[in-house]
């Protein structure tokens, strides 16, 4: 069964500043994708960013950037120039290439940003 | 908007009743998932559909759970005879699947109370 770890209940960074919340898997599978999903206080689940495992690059999508590190089943996100508009509940997700299943989910990383 | 929508967004119900959920996916999608999230906790995959059919339904949590998508429109998630421990935010997320591509948009929930 696939797991998914997220070490650090809670980060806090200063506005401006750069955060790295990190992530961790454990998987069978080769093909698969990642995701970070964003959960600001009751308000819905947004997708950050994703990638696919066969991608050697790593994936950007503005201030987020991901950290893919495949032999190592580590996915960590990095968010540059923090606004306070980021604090949230950050999700890594995983799901197999194929196969009937959903997304599994790290337990979360409760963002707090200091102004 | 024409992103995932639920209803309702709150239900509050006594023990013992029945609940039934809806959610309407984007348009184009064709496949629709259904979690529950408890407090503290990343959602918990239960279910899911290609179109009308209900590929995965081994993860629902009890029988008292169930899942349709008529046609392979909307879908309704029913709990019968509910339990204290049922309350939970129940979402429904949805995708367009393609080979390379299975990206996941979710609704803002559904919040389960049962007093």
């Amino acid at each position: 069964a696939q797991t998914v770890t997220q070490s650090q209940p809670e980060m806090s960074v200063q506005e401006a500043e750069t955060v790295t919340l990190s992530c961790t898997y454990d998987t069978s599978e080769s093909d698969y994708y990642l995701f970070w999903y964003k959960q600001p206080p009751s308000r819905q689940m947004i997708l950050v960013i994703r990638q696919e495992a066969y991608k050697q690059q790593n994936a950007t999508e503005n201030r987020f950037s991901v950290n893919f590190q495949k032999a190592a089943k580590s996915f960590s996100l990095k968010i540059s120039d923090s606004q306070l508009g980021d604090a949230a509940m950050y999700f890594c997700a995983y799901k197999p290439i194929g196969g009937a299943d959903g997304l599994t989910f790290g337990k979360g990383t409760h963002l707090i940003i200091q102004p | 908007d024409t992103g995932v929508s639920q209803d309702p967004r709150h239900k509050i119900t006594k023990r013992g009743q029945n609940v039934t959920f809806r959610c309407d996916p984007i348009s184009e999608h064709n496949r629709l998932y259904w979690y529950r999230q408890t407090l503290g906790q990343g959602p918990e995959f239960l279910t899911y559909f290609q179109n009308e059919a209900q590929l995965e339904k081994s993860r629902l949590l009890s029988d008292r759970f169930s899942a349709e998508r008529p046609k392979g429109s909307f879908s309704t998630l029913e709990i019968q005879r509910t339990e204290q421990g049922d309350s939970a935010m129940y979402l429904c997320a949805s995708s367009f699947s393609s080979p390379r591509t299975d990206t996941q948009y979710f609704g803002p929930g559904t919040r389960l109370t049962v007093l």
